[in-house]
């Protein structure tokens, strides 16, 4: 496997239900993120990951709840979600701490859908 | 105020015709990067082209290049010698600063479609 990949591809869950989104990057990255893409909306950023360490959290409702237990993984847990957390969800990764570009490689994403 | 912005929500192109792509940026930091990706309706977002804001040379990648005018806030991306496979959104997106918040902040996206 390269490159950044996420699991499932697609989630159908009722608000009632617990579920996993899983993100693997096998480029060395050292920073790893989750970003939220509606209908509409432009991307946002939900979640960063710096060496394990989760350095940002834009103001993302407790229902979601990343872990990172290494710089390879990172996890977004969901439970209770609404209707409207319906979404893309993109994992993205880069090697921070470089003069540069920094650039941030995506996954395919998860679509998730809450009925 | 947007800190990207893309005012073409959807362009049409002809196969082999060139087409830009417009963004304009805010920002007050004297250190960022632009970065333009390519969304499939597959969804992947696909990294495009990168311009440095104190890079002296417009960055081009292949058959993307990137037209920055930094006084006027501007990064449009240009795609030559369009193909039927570049019919997809186009996102611009922007990193603030050496240090501190890393992340990308992006613009609403253009549809381009490519017509034979």
């Amino acid at each position: 496997e390269t490159g950044v990949t996420q699991t499932p591809r697609h989630l159908v869950m009722g608000m009632t239900n617990k579920k996993s989104l899983k993100c693997e990057q096998h480029l060395g990255h050292n920073a790893m993120y989750w970003y939220k893409q509606s209908a509409k909306k432009p991307l946002e950023l939900m979640f960063v990951y710096n060496f394990k360490e989760q350095t940002e959290n834009n103001s993302v409702p407790s229902r979601f709840s990343p872990e990172c237990p290494n710089s390879s993984h990172l996890f977004l847990h969901l439970h209770t979600l609404q209707p409207e957390d319906s979404a893309l969800y993109l994992c993205a990764s880069s090697q921070e701490g470089t003069q540069g570009r920094d650039t941030q490689y995506f996954g395919p994403g998860t679509r998730l859908t809450v009925l | 105020a947007q800190k990207i912005t893309q005012t073409q929500p959807g362009m049409f192109v002809q196969e082999k015709e060139a087409v830009t792509l417009d963004c304009t940026y805010d920002t007050s930091d004297p250190s960022y990067g632009l970065f333009w990706y390519k969304q499939p309706s597959s969804g992947e977002m696909i990294f495009l082209i990168y311009q440095g804001s104190y890079d002296q040379q417009n960055a081009t990648e292949g058959r993307y290049s990137l037209n920055f005018q930094k006084a006027r806030k501007s990064a449009n991306l240009v795609i030559s010698a369009s193909q039927l496979g570049d019919s997809a959104m186009y996102f611009c997106a922007m990193r603030e600063g050496d240090t501190g918040r890393r992340a990308l902040t992006f613009g609403s996206g253009t549809r381009l479609q490519v017509q034979p």
